[in-house]
């Protein structure tokens, strides 16, 4: 058990439904990471939080979006959802932010699948 | 972001020492290298962490030669239970993106 927390674990919805993806980092970690992992692109890394602030940018589609609150969840809202967006999505938190060599944890994921 | 490239699959045995060698060769002087591991439906797992030379812990050790253009995960005696999905990544002090690869899927027979 990473002490990485998401939910729900699996969730099925329609083409052009709206979910949310919510996740609880490790107790003390500031920093959350997002990404998606679907069979035919592997592990692709959406964003990052830290402290409640984006700090990276990867591959996250502009139907997309997240935030980190003030208690250090963060939730990531996928919109307009298409069949090519089910994969499993995780979430990762580590220490902070500005050293990148941090270890990150992972947690469960969430499955996505969308019909 | 250092790109690396190291073998989509392996085979070994029970027993055996895995060897799994990860190219990046534009690495950048501050760059560490990371490998991960993942078991199917479950997120990553950290592994090992070095900048150069030999590093090890209870589970791998990694080997990063003076260059630092490759570097080499070692498993000792694996076990049915090491199957999974290695993915090596370059990761800058500062850096941003994780950026994993499609990773080496290792499967240990008995």
């Amino acid at each position: 058990d990473s002490g990485v927390t998401q939910t729900p674990k699996h969730l099925i919805t329609a083409t052009g439904q709206r979910v949310t993806l919510r996740c609880s980092p490790r107790s003390g970690d500031l920093s959350v990471y997002w990404y998606q992992q679907s069979l035919d692109q592997g592990l692709q890394f959406l964003i990052q939080y830290y402290n409640g602030e984006e700090r990276a940018k990867g591959n996250i589609l502009e139907r997309f979006s997240a935030q980190q609150f003030p208690d250090l969840h963060s939730e990531l809202n996928l919109s307009s959802l298409e069949l090519g967006d089910s994969a499993l999505y995780f979430c990762a938190s580590s220490v902070e932010s500005k050293r990148a060599l941090n270890e990150q944890f992972f947690g469960p994921g969430t499955r996505l699948t969308v019909l | 972001l250092a790109k690396t490239t190291q073998p989509i699959s392996m085979d070994s045995y029970e027993g055996q020492e895995v060897n799994i060698t990860c190219s990046h060769n534009n690495i950048a002087t501050n760059d560490y290298i990371t490998w991960y591991q993942q078991f199917p439906s479950q997120g990553p797992r950290f592994i090992i962490q070095g900048y150069k030379t030999k590093v090890t812990n209870e589970v791998a050790s990694l080997f990063i030669p003076a260059d630092r253009k490759s570097s080499t995960l070692s498993l000792p005696r694996v076990s049915l239970s090491d199957t999974a999905v290695y993915y090596c990544l370059v990761v800058g002090n500062y850096g941003q993106n994780f950026v994993f690869g499609p990773g080496t899927r290792l499967s240990v027979l008995p």
